[in-house]
């Protein structure tokens, strides 16, 4: 069973496109996230969202929109694609607990290529 | 520089040898988490430690936290090839609160010759 699965694997698109990438959790969790690694795989934190409520937003240009339409999805829509936006974008969900953060789960991730 | 950084970024040994890798971080925590990212793949989660943990174990792996030093390090005994990956660290934090953010380092890349 596929804990958390992302569609699509590849996407490769011309500059100027909008395009989406869907995430799905079927673990029961209440939080989840998306992140973008960089060819460099750096990995910064994009979005959060607890119970369909947007926790975090990390300075990430308004043409991104994340959208969950109950906690067991959250979706990626993306505008006016520019070169920059070309990387390995991961969906991940996890529990809140008291003290921190749990443990989180990772999606295969979704590769964007924009040419 | 970035709140968890790892080092060294890459590191090369051979099947049978152990691997240390380092973490360090600049804000308090309530927790520091191990992560293995295979080629191509998501991450997965190896294992955590608390702030007030110095040491966890979990089968071939090692983990140990200094919070006066702001630093872990993750040991892998034994190495396999397939422990061939890169490894992050993410802290969350600061101590005491709940927000919900993992920060994750920049991983070292190990690769362990057959």
């Amino acid at each position: 069973d596929t804990a958390v699965s992302q569609t699509p694997k590849y996407l490769v698109t011309q500059m100027g496109n909008d395009k989406s990438i869907k995430c799905e959790q079927n673990l029961g969790h209440d939080t989840m996230y998306w992140y973008k690694q960089d060819s460099k795989k750096f990995l910064k934190i994009m979005f959060s969202y607890n119970n369909k409520e947007l926790i975090i937003n990390e300075t990430v240009p308004n043409r991104f929109s994340p959208k969950s339409p109950d906690k067991a999805h959250l979706n990626l829509h993306i505008n006016s694609l520019e070169l920059g936006d070309s990387a390995v974008y991961f969906c991940a969900s996890s529990t809140r607990t008291v003290g921190g953060m749990g443990t989180q789960y990772f999606g295969p991730g979704t590769r964007l290529l924009v040419l | 520089s970035q709140q968890g950084e790892e080092d060294p970024q890459a590191l090369s040994i051979q099947e049978g040898e152990n691997a240390t890798m380092n973490c360090s971080y600049k804000t308090s925590i309530n927790n520091l988490q191990w992560y293995r990212q295979n080629s191509g793949r998501g991450l997965v989660h190896l294992i955590l430690i608390r702030s007030n943990e110095r040491e966890k174990h979990s089968g071939r792996l090692r983990v140990t936290l200094d919070t006066s030093k702001k630093s872990s390090s993750l040991l892998i005994t034994a190495s396999r090839a397939a422990d061939t990956a890169s490894y992050f660290c993410a802290t969350d934090g600061p101590r005491n609160t709940n927000a919900g953010k993992s920060t994750f380092g920049d991983g070292t890349t190990l690769t362990v010759k057959p």
